[in-house]
């Protein structure tokens, strides 16, 4: 089956400084991918997303960077804020599927006051 | 806007019993999906639809029943509930899958919490 998977499970930083959470997918037909945020008790929440065609998308205090070669996703979130503190997923939508997203199981960020 | 909407918040059920989870949203959104999420686990999809009178299975559909009658709502129906169905489920709309950047992205409701005893 198809699998999305995140390196870290937990990650932990100060407050103010960058953090970055890693995503690995195996299948080279995925095209689209999403990165989620998760708080205690609340659904997940869109962050930023990209395409295949592209390597590197921003937002506000984010980037996601796409590395096609060797399936791997990441994403950067600068000045890392208390209010970061949430789990982030990565999700990709495989074509040849549908309209099905395939969700990795989840980093938890901590960030330290 | 209310955005996605799920009720009961919270449910506790004995193994044998149905229930449905309601959900519904008020953006227009053409496609709505169900997922559950698990201790470990990714979020996985159990049934989807792309527009009213449409559904389709996802990856863990045993076990569930959904309709779409009307584009806002998209109940998800427990036949007979069982303990390997204790999770936390969320339902989800957007206007289409893998369309503009930013845009046409899934929206999450806050969750409903089941546990099966």
């Amino acid at each position: 089956g198809e699998s999305v998977g995140l390196h870290l499970p937990t990650l932990s930083v100060q407050e103010g400084d960058n953090s970055i959470i890693n995503c690995a997918y195996s299948n080279s037909a995925s095209d689209y991918f999403i990165w989620y945020k998760q708080e205690s008790g609340k659904g997940p929440q869109f962050i930023i997303d990209i395409r295949s065609n592209m390597d590197k998308r921003q937002g506000q205090r984010v980037t996601v960077l796409l590395n096609k070669t060797v399936k791997h996703l990441s994403l950067q979130i600068a000045a890392t804020q208390p209010g970061d503190s949430a789990v982030y997923f990565c999700a990709e939508n495989i074509m040849d599927t549908g309209n099905q997203f395939y969700f990795g199981t989840g980093t938890s960020l901590t960030v330290i006051p | 806007n209310a955005g996605v909407t799920q009720t009961p918040k919270f449910q506790v059920l004995k193994t044998g019993q149905s229930m449905t989870l309601q959900c519904a949203q008020d953006m227009n959104h053409e496609y709505m999906s169900w997922y559950r999420q698990d201790p470990g686990m990714g979020l996985r999809l159990i049934h989807y639809s792309v527009g009213a009178g449409i559904t389709d299975q996802g990856e863990v559909p045993n076990g569930y029943n959904v309709s779409r009658s009307t584009t806002e709502d998209f109940p998800l129906r427990l036949l007979s509930a069982a303990p390997s169905q204790t999770s936390v489920y969320f339902c989800a709309s957007s206007y289409s899958i893998v369309a503009g950047l930013g845009t046409d992205t899934q929206y999450f409701g806050p969750g409903t919490r089941l546990t099966v005893l």
